[in-house]
């Protein structure tokens, strides 16, 4: 089936601290992966992307690491504040059908502790 | 820019009616996607429209339809409603025909009485 998967539900951090969110994807030809952040009552927002022929990529705080030969994707936030307190989503772009569409993981709910 | 914008915020129906939500993407955007969204399955594509053509499909009955006009507003329409289709229902559009970044809207909040 489709799928891409996530290694943990939920992630409780201290404020300050750094997070790690873990994600497994399933097919192996995918070649552009992204992460998404979901707050309460709202809908999705991208984070950071990452293609294929990269395994590292950073961007302001955030930092996606792409293992190709395990099929591992995980994202680091750096220092990690209140307002980083939300539901994060592993996806990557698959191709079909004269389109493309977004496949999402089931998505880790990140606590940050005062 | 304005964002995407989804209409209504929240609807409650009652089985086997039907529903029509609608979706404006971003000025510019010709993608649009529609997403179903449950505590129990997350985030399920339902399909892709590009210039008024479904160019993907998900997995779900064809009670499920959608459109996209030629202004590339969208609606999706689920006919004889069950209570399973309760859900967050979440429009994403995009500037690039690869669809790879998604800018989603708030969703609207669909429950099945």
């Amino acid at each position: 089936g489709e799928s891409v998967g996530l290694h943990l539900p939920t992630l409780s951090v201290q404020e300050g601290d750094n997070s790690i969110i873990n994600c497994a994807y399933s097919n192996s030809a995918s070649d552009y992966f992204i992460w998404y952040k979901q707050e309460s009552g709202k809908g999705p927002q991208f984070i950071i992307d990452i293609r294929s022929n990269m395994d590292k990529r950073q961007g302001q705080r955030v930092t996606v690491l792409l293992n190709k030969t395990v099929k591992h994707l995980s994202l680091q936030i750096a220092a990690t504040q209140p307002g980083d307190s939300a539901v994060y989503f592993c996806a990557e772009k698959r191709g079909g059908g004269g389109g493309f569409k977004t496949i999402f993981g089931a998505g880790t709910r990140l606590f940050v502790k005062a | 820019k304005a964002g995407v914008t989804q209409t209504p915020r929240y609807l409650i129906k009652t089985r086997g009616q039907q529903v029509t939500l609608s979706c404006s993407p971003i000025s510019g955007h010709r993608s649009v996607s529609w997403y179903q969204q449950t505590p129990g399955q997350g985030l399920q594509f339902l399909f892709e429209y590009f210039s008024e053509t479904q160019r993907n499909k998900g997995n779900f009955p064809g009670r499920f339809s959608g459109r996209q006009f030629s202004n590339s507003r969208s609606e999706m329409n689920v006919s004889t409603l069950e209570l399973g289709d309760s859900a967050l229902y979440l429009c994403a559009s995009s500037g690039d025909a690869t669809n790879e970044k998604l800018f989603f809207g708030s969703g609207t909040q669909l429950s099945v009485l």
